[in-house]
This record gives C-alpha cells, sequence and structure tokens, in this order.
C-alpha cells in the first residue's frame, strides 16, 4: 500500500497571506496525485489532478506541484472561502486509492 | 449535470447489516467506473471499493469479504451491501464517480453508525 503523509496536520494563515500545504508518497506516484478540498459538513470537492492541472472552476491561487514522491498544492492569497481540510490522493495504484491524513487550513 | 444521491444509512447493531445506495443522474453508472469512499468522524478519507464497466470489484483490506459493491443498470445506481458490521465502519460512506482514478464526482454522503 502507498501511504501518505500531508504536513503539517493544521496551517494558520492570515487572510491575504499565501498557504503551502505538503504530501509525501512512500513511494513513487509520478504525477498521479490530486488534492480534494472539504468544509465542514460536505463532500470534498477536487482541485488538482496530475498534480498541477487544476479542475473545472477552479480559481487560479489553486496552484500544484511536485512529482515522484513530493507534492505542494499552494494557495497564493487566501479567501475566506479556503478555510477547510486539504487532501492529497494517490491514483498511481489505481484502484486502490490513498489519501493523506489531511491538513487543516484555518483562520490565524 | 452529474448528481450523485447516496440513501440507506443509519443505525445498526454490531454483526448487523445494511445496504447502501447511490442513484446517479447525467451518465450511466455501467459504462464507468464507481467507486465508495468513506470517512469516520473527524477522520480523514478512506478508500472502500471499486467496481469496473465490465463488472470485476476491487475492495479494501478492511472491508473485504464483508461488503460487496454492485449495480443495478436499469435504475442507473449503485449498491453496496456491508454485513459483520463492526464499531470501526462507523463513518460517512460517499458515493464517488472517478475518472482515471481521481474522484471527479462525490454524493453528499449517508452516515453509517454501528452501535450497540
Amino acid at each position: 500500500e502507498i501511504v501518505m503523509t500531508q504536513s503539517p496536520a493544521t496551517l494558520s494563515v492570515s487572510p491575504g497571506e499565501r498557504a503551502t500545504l505538503s504530501c509525501r508518497a512512500s513511494q513513487s506516484v509520478s504525477s498521479n496525485l490530486a488534492w480534494y478540498q472539504q468544509k465542514p459538513g460536505q463532500a470534498p470537492r477536487l482541485l488538482i489532478y496530475g498534480a498541477s492541472t487544476r479542475a473545472t472552476g477552479i480559481p487560479a491561487r489553486f496552484s500544484g506541484s511536485g512529482s515522484g514522491t513530493e507534492f505542494t498544492l499552494t494557495i497564493s492569497s487566501l479567501q475566506s472561502e479556503d478555510f477547510a481540510v486539504y487532501y492529497c490522493q494517490q491514483y498511481n495504484n489505481w484502484p486502490r486509492l490513498t489519501f493523506g491524513g489531511g491538513t487543516k487550513v484555518e483562520i490565524k | 449535470e452529474v448528481q450523485l444521491v447516496e440513501s440507506g444509512g443509519g443505525l445498526v447493531q454490531p454483526g448487523g447489516s445494511l445496504r447502501l445506495s447511490c442513484a446517479a443522474s447525467g451518465f450511466t453508472v455501467s459504462s464507468n467506473y464507481m467507486s465508495w469512499v468513506r470517512q469516520a468522524p473527524g477522520k480523514g478519507l478512506e478508500w472502500v471499493s471499486v467496481i469496473y464497466s465490465g463488472g470485476s470489484t476491487y475492495y479494501a483490506d478492511s472491508v473485504k469479504g464483508r461488503f460487496t459493491i454492485s449495480r443495478d443498470n436499469s435504475k442507473n445506481t449503485l449498491y453496496l451491501q456491508m454485513n459483520s458490521l463492526r464499531a470501526e465502519d462507523t463513518a460517512v460512506y460517499y458515493c464517488g464517480y472517478p475518472i482515471r482514478g481521481v474522484i471527479v464526482y462525490w454524493g453528499q454522503g449517508t452516515l453509517v453508525t454501528v452501535s450497540s
């Protein structure tokens, strides 16, 4: 099983600031990495796939980078609606998908 | 427009059974991969199962032998039959429509609580 590890567990950021979230895979997943956003009481929403491609309708302030085992999600200027939990997910080992433990982005 | 609507969750005793449904619209379930993902209270996401368009099925080790994924093509609906339920199966269960491994569409989720 490919283990996905996210850091930090919680990130405190002021509105308008940049947030940088990390995700590490226990073995290479190439660029088969997605990011999701989840708000309380809601289903996850796809943000990024292919490590760096924004999903339909996702604002340009969200960007993804990385390949192999190290990945980053950057939110360039945090808006109030961006405070949420973010998960990375590998699909290199399809169909056995695995998710990271999540990073909660909270208001500082 | 793609929509996924889960139902069937509830309270069940340990050792009991429950069947979840996921009614799909805007696409054909039988022509695509379909998946179940769960989330225990306050925890992260865990992949549970997938069914291929050809009918092949795969399960997480944690549910293998107890859960069965299936579909009804005439109703365009996905199912998850859950038997021998345990406390650790307590979670919100989401159905998902993955495209090339990425879950693009999610249902709203249905809560399963296993408790005596």
